[in-house]
């Protein structure tokens, strides 16, 4: 197993497009997480999954963001009327949801709206 | 409200030297606690990590962190530093809910610049 993937590594949209973005945890973590990083910051939650079920969501996740984890493997992140302020890199993590257990980060998606 | 603040927000070292990068977080039971380090344009790898027991907790690259309840704090240090570890550090704690945490609440992060 190579870790957590996420596909695209960057994404340049004009404003007003819709963009989707895809990671793949590890295979045998049922929990998966996003995050979104501006620059010079740090990780903000934005929702997770267990297994299937989407669990908890930020008030950062507006209503044009959806997630979705269709059969408990890799999940989702779209975007919708993209606007500039939602230029940042898309993380996605994995763990075992177990209490002791560290999350895997992917590489992360960059997104810029122009 | 959980939280955490990383006071540094830059920090240059030579190479060889020590290092400590200041952690404090906001939290009323024992949090979980993480250190995460991040080179440009890549995601997180974790440093090391603190659930309970020993405070003075060892993780990968010779790095080490020390909880510290009284002060609410997770510093992290390493006795000498390489060149490579120029990056940046993110410490965390993870929010909890009944049987563990559920998501990541990150500082903003200690950028490190390393001199030859």
């Amino acid at each position: 197993d190579t870790g957590v993937s996420q596909d695209p590594r960057h994404k340049i949209t004009k404003r007003g497009q819709n963009v989707t973005f895809r990671c793949d945890p590890i295979s045998e973590h049922n929990r998966l997480y996003w995050y979104r990083q501006t620059l010079g910051q740090g990780p903000e939650f934005l929702t997770y999954f267990q297994n299937e079920a989407q669990l908890e969501k930020s008030r950062l996740l507006s209503d044009r963001f959806s997630a979705e984890r269709p059969k408990g493997s890799f999940s989702t992140l779209e975007i919708q009327r993209t606007e500039q302020g939602d230029s940042a890199m898309y993380l996605c993590a994995s763990s075992l949801g177990d209490r002791n257990t560290e999350a895997f980060f992917g590489q992360g998606t960059r997104l810029t709206v122009v | 409200a959980q939280s955490v603040t990383q006071p540094d927000i830059h920090i240059t070292v030579s190479e060889g030297a020590s290092l400590e990068l200041r952690c404090n977080y906001s939290y009323g039971a024992t949090p979980y606690l993480f250190w995460y380090v991040q080179s440009p344009g890549q995601g997180l790898q974790l440093l090391l990590k603190y659930f309970s027991g020993d405070t003075l907790v060892q993780g990968i690259k010779g790095f080490e962190a020390e909880f510290k309840r009284s002060q609410s704090s997770f510093n992290l240090r390493k006795p000498s530093v390489h060149w490579s570890d120029a990056a940046e550090y993110f410490c965390a704690v993870g929010a909890t809910s009944s049987g563990g945490y559920n998501k990541l609440i990150f500082g903003a992060g200690t950028r490190l610049a390393v001199h030859p």
